[in-house]
């Protein structure tokens, strides 16, 4: 079975850091998808990235980066010069063909004017 | 423009008087999932439509049922809400049912009296 942790419950920041969310994966499958989503207070979950197990190119678009590290099960996360408008809650995801989308627990960020 | 529409965005019920849900969307899609969401908790998924193809999670209770009469709609049914039924209630989309991201609606958020 599938398994997403993100150790980190929530984070503060003031406006302008950086800051970078974690999250550890288990799966026994070989084939992967790996995703961020962002829940602001609105309620509604919007997508950010993806990533397939094949693919451990570290890529930056925008202010979001994120770091993909498949020996250790990784795959976070990072906003560059945050934002106010960035605070909301934050979901690591794993999806398996066939599998239903496994959320983590999620990390709340609040970003301080 | 909302891609998947849920309303109404807040909902009021009684202990036991059942209630219905309702989502729509407007990308055509062939997959729609209804997820339960429980205070600073990951979102869970209750179950999916396949096309007309209904695909129920274990851990779902007996109360909870599903409607898709057309591509467009999907309806969530409690036939007997409870206290612990009280939630945001996330109806998402996806394209196909492999690794594509999903479409969230903004949620509807149930209380229970």
């Amino acid at each position: 079975a599938q398994k997403v942790t993100q150790a980190q419950t929530e984070i503060s920041v003031v406006e302008k850091e950086d800051v970078t969310l974690d999250c550890v994966y288990e799966t026994r499958d070989t084939t992967y998808y790996l995703f961020w989503y962002k829940q602001p207070p609105s309620g509604e979950l919007v997508f950010l990235i993806r990533r397939n197990s094949f693919d451990e190119q570290n890529e930056i678009s925008g202010r979001y980066s994120w770091n993909f590290q498949k020996s250790t099960s990784s795959f976070n996360f990072t906003i560059t010069a945050s934002q106010v408008v960035d605070s909301a809650v934050y979901f690591c995801a794993h999806k398996a063909a066939g599998n239903k989308l496994t959320f983590g627990g999620g990390t709340r960020v609040l970003v301080k004017p | 423009d909302a891609m998947v529409i849920q309303n109404p965005r807040y909902q009021v019920t009684q202990f036991g008087k059942p209630v219905t849900l309702s989502c729509s969307q407007t990308l055509n899609h062939n997959v729609m999932y209804w997820y339960q969401q429980k205070s600073s908790q990951a979102p869970k998924l209750l179950f999916h439509y396949y096309d007309k193809d209904f695909n129920n999670e274990a851990d779902t209770p007996d109360n909870f049922q599903s409607r898709r009469p057309n591509t467009s709609f999907c309806f969530l049914d409690i036939r007997s809400p409870g206290l612990g039924d009280a939630a945001m209630y996330l109806c998402a989309t996806s394209r196909t049912a492999t690794n594509e991201k999903l479409f969230f609606g903004s949620g509807t958020q149930l209380s229970v009296l």
